[in-house]
């Protein structure tokens, strides 16, 4: 079946620094990959996505580039901010046709704090 | 514009209650998912419905659980003779499906508290 693994947590950061959150995946046939984010007291939002190999995903400063080779989807961000300290969550929809295809497979999370 | 909303936010029983749980996806989407998380965990796929069929169940969904979607709008989330297990948050979330492209938005989610 599919399946997400993400780096573990948690991962603290000063403000400014480089962000690099590992996603890998194992899935059959072609995927389409998110990166959902998760503030403090409020849902999931959907962060940035990628429906094919090499596709890149971008939103707010974040980016994650579709690696078919490597089966990654790894969440990359120049200069973090105090503000993007949230969980973030990597997951994967099965494709048309595919037995998984609808559901989200998420990984298990990674925790970000991000300190003045 | 209205997103994905779930009623009621925070619930909390005794073992052995039933609780019922409510979704009110975005207006016109056609697909409406049910998910779990437990803490420090992503979440689990429950069920799905494509209108008012209910076309996937996960194995978490026991016997316990129903869930329902008449008319294709709100869908009901049904847990019977709650188990301390069955603490968890509860996601709600809703897609327009079009042409194998598809996004889900998330709900605030409901959490459950069993004592």
């Amino acid at each position: 079946g599919n399946s997400v693994t993400q780096m573990e947590g948690p991962v603290t950061l000063s403000e400014e620094a480089f962000l690099t959150i590992n996603c890998t995946y194992t899935a059959t046939g072609y995927p389409s990959l998110f990166w959902y984010v998760q503030y403090p007291g409020e849902g999931l939002q959907l962060l940035l996505k990628a429906t094919k190999a090499d596709d890149k995903g971008s939103n707010k400063g974040f980016e994650a580039t579709y690696r078919k080779e490597t089966t990654s989807f790894h969440l990359e961000k120049g200069s973090v901010q105090v503000s993007d300290s949230a969980v973030y969550f990597c997951a994967l929809k099965g494709r048309a046709g595919g037995t998984s295809y609808g559901k989200l497979t998420f990984g298990q999370g990674t925790i970000l704090t991000v300190h003045p | 514009d209205t997103g994905v909303s779930q009623n009621p936010r925070h619930k909390i029983t005794k073992r052995g209650q039933n609780v019922t749980f409510r979704c009110d996806p975005i207006s016109e989407h056609n697909r409406l998912y049910w998910y779990r998380q437990t803490l420090g965990q992503g979440p689990e796929f429950l069920t799905y419905f494509q209108n008012e069929a209910q076309l996937e169940k996960s194995r978490l969904l026991s016997d316990r659980f129903s869930a329902e979607r008449p008319k294709g709008s709100f869908s009901t989330l049904e847990i019977q003779r709650t188990e301390q297990g069955d603490s968890a948050m509860y996601l709600c979330a809703s897609s327009l499906a079009l042409a194998g492209q598809e996004t889900q938005y998330f709900g605030p989610g409901t959490r459950l508290l069993v004592l």
